[in-house]
């Protein structure tokens, strides 16, 4: 069963970046799938953002693409997110997600951090 | 880029209700469509994929069908633990998500 969790700051200033980890469990990054962020405004709708392969291909949002860095850490067995120059839109719960496929539907979800942007 | 266009925003519905949701594509996106749901303050769960085949452990009353540009998502016969929100996602270019649908009770 493969599990995800999120972790990183709660709080992030303007301009900024945002940082954050989703460790892996129950599967091991190397075996395969795609492993993807997707982030949720409060009470909006889902955003994909990016994913990666564990060879470290990466695909990004076009309209994130330039802020975005996703990153994988096969030895520890997790991929993590970086947003810079943020702003208050960047306010979200930030989901990590498998998928089988760059462009794919997502099995399995963690359970969702809030990052707030506030001075 | 592909935008996808879910309707009804709200849907006002009883228990043992036929529900149905749609979902549009700006471009053919083929049968590359996913249904979610997602309740409050939960991860969203993949409900069908690929616009007609149901997820492992999905009831069947949940059902999809469409391709090209129109879909959707039916519940033939809602449940209590139905009253949530539902999203399509399109995965033939990248990953993009409608704006979700969220099923309340009348």
């Amino acid at each position: 069963q493969v599990q995800l969790q999120e972790s990183g700051p709660g709080l992030v200033k303007p301009s900024e970046t945002l940082s954050l980890t989703c460790a892996v469990s129950g599967y091991s990054i190397s075996s395969g799938y795609y492993w993807g962020w997707i982030r949720q405004p409060p009470g909006k709708g889902l955003e994909w953002i990016g994913s990666i392969y564990h060879s470290g291909s990466t695909y990004y949002n076009p309209s994130l693409k330039s802020r975005v860095t996703i990153s994988v850490d096969t030895s520890k067995n997790q991929f993590s997110l970086k947003l810079s120059s943020v702003t208050a839109a960047d306010t979200a719960v930030y989901y990590c997600a498998s998928s089988i496929a760059a462009a794919g539907t997502f099995q399995h979800w963690g359970q969702g951090t809030l990052v707030t942007v506030s001075s | 880029d592909i935008q996808m266009t879910q309707s009804p925003s709200t849907l006002s519905a009883s228990v043992g209700d036929r529900v149905t949701i749609t979902c549009r594509a700006s471009q053919s996106i083929s049968s590359w469509l996913a249904w979610y749901q997602q309740k409050p303050g939960k991860a969203p769960k993949l409900l069908i994929y690929k616009a007609s085949s149901l997820e492992s452990g999905v009831p069947s009353r949940f059902s999809g069908s469409g391709s090209g540009t129109e879909f959707t998502l039916t519940i033939s016969s809602l449940q209590p633990d139905d009253f949530a929100t539902y999203y399509c996602q399109q995965y033939n270019s990248y990953a993009a998500f409608g704006q979700g649908t969220k099923v309340e009770i009348k």
